[in-house]
């Protein structure tokens, strides 16, 4: 499989819930990237990972929590969520400084109740 | 906070029609992407620009830098009903920052 592969696609999940998302890339890139997309919203960018390494962290709050065990891996881990967190999770992946663009996955739409 | 600001939000025309659509910052980016996304799926990656003043062509859309490098636009000739989608565009700083979102254009070409 080529790409960029997220899964699910789609999740609902209490508050009290505990949920992954996963994210797999099979293109070599050395980053990979968690962004939030919300109706009537720029794409925010939540957590950056450079050679598996997380390099930004853009204030995101604690229950969301990131894993990424190798380069072609990345996790978002979900616990206790809030109704405002419904949205459209999205991971990307680009090689660094080859002004290559990113390429994304399909996303998970997740919807918390 | 390097901000990126999209016209129109929203643009409904027929089938064969031309459109222009832009981005605009007050920040200098080192290149300027824009993407595609449709329902359900992720933004799809259409062309990169580096170069102020550059243009680049794509079939029938046509991309072009401002010469500052701080804005871009997007011009669609003959619009077909393929081309509905939300564009993004999305720009990069120095030091491989990561790249910075406008809130996109969301065009529906009507048959």
């Amino acid at each position: 499989e080529t790409g960029v592969t997220q899964t699910p696609r789609h999740l609902v999940m209490g508050m009290t819930n505990k949920k992954s998302l996963k994210c797999e890339q099979h293109l070599g890139h050395n980053a990979m990237y968690w962004y939030k997309q919300s109706a009537k919203k720029p794409l925010e960018l939540m957590f950056v990972y450079n050679f598996k390494e997380q390099t930004e962290n853009n204030s995101v709050p604690s229950r969301f929590s990131p894993e990424c065990p190798n380069s072609s891996h990345l996790f978002l881990h979900l616990h206790t969520l809030q109704p405002e967190d419904s949205a459209l999770y999205l991971c990307a992946s680009s090689q660094v400084a080859t002004k290559g663009g990113y390429t994304f996955g399909s996303g998970t739409r997740l919807t918390v109740v | 906070t390097q901000l990126l600001e999209q016209s129109p939000q929203f643009l409904s025309i027929q089938e064969g029609e031309n459109l222009t659509v832009y981005c605009n910052s007050s920040s200098v980016f080192s290149s300027l992407q824009w993407y595609r996304q449709e329902p359900g799926e992720g933004p799809v990656l259409l062309v990169t620009v580096v170069t102020g003043g550059e243009v680049k062509k794509l079939k029938r859309l046509t991309f072009q830098f401002g010469d500052a490098r701080k804005d871009s636009s997007l011009h669609i000739t003959a619009a077909q009903p393929g081309d509905t989608g939300l564009y993004l565009c999305a720009g990069e700083g120095s030091g491989n920052t990561p790249l910075v979102f406008g809130k996109g254009t969301r065009l529906s070409v009507i048959a």
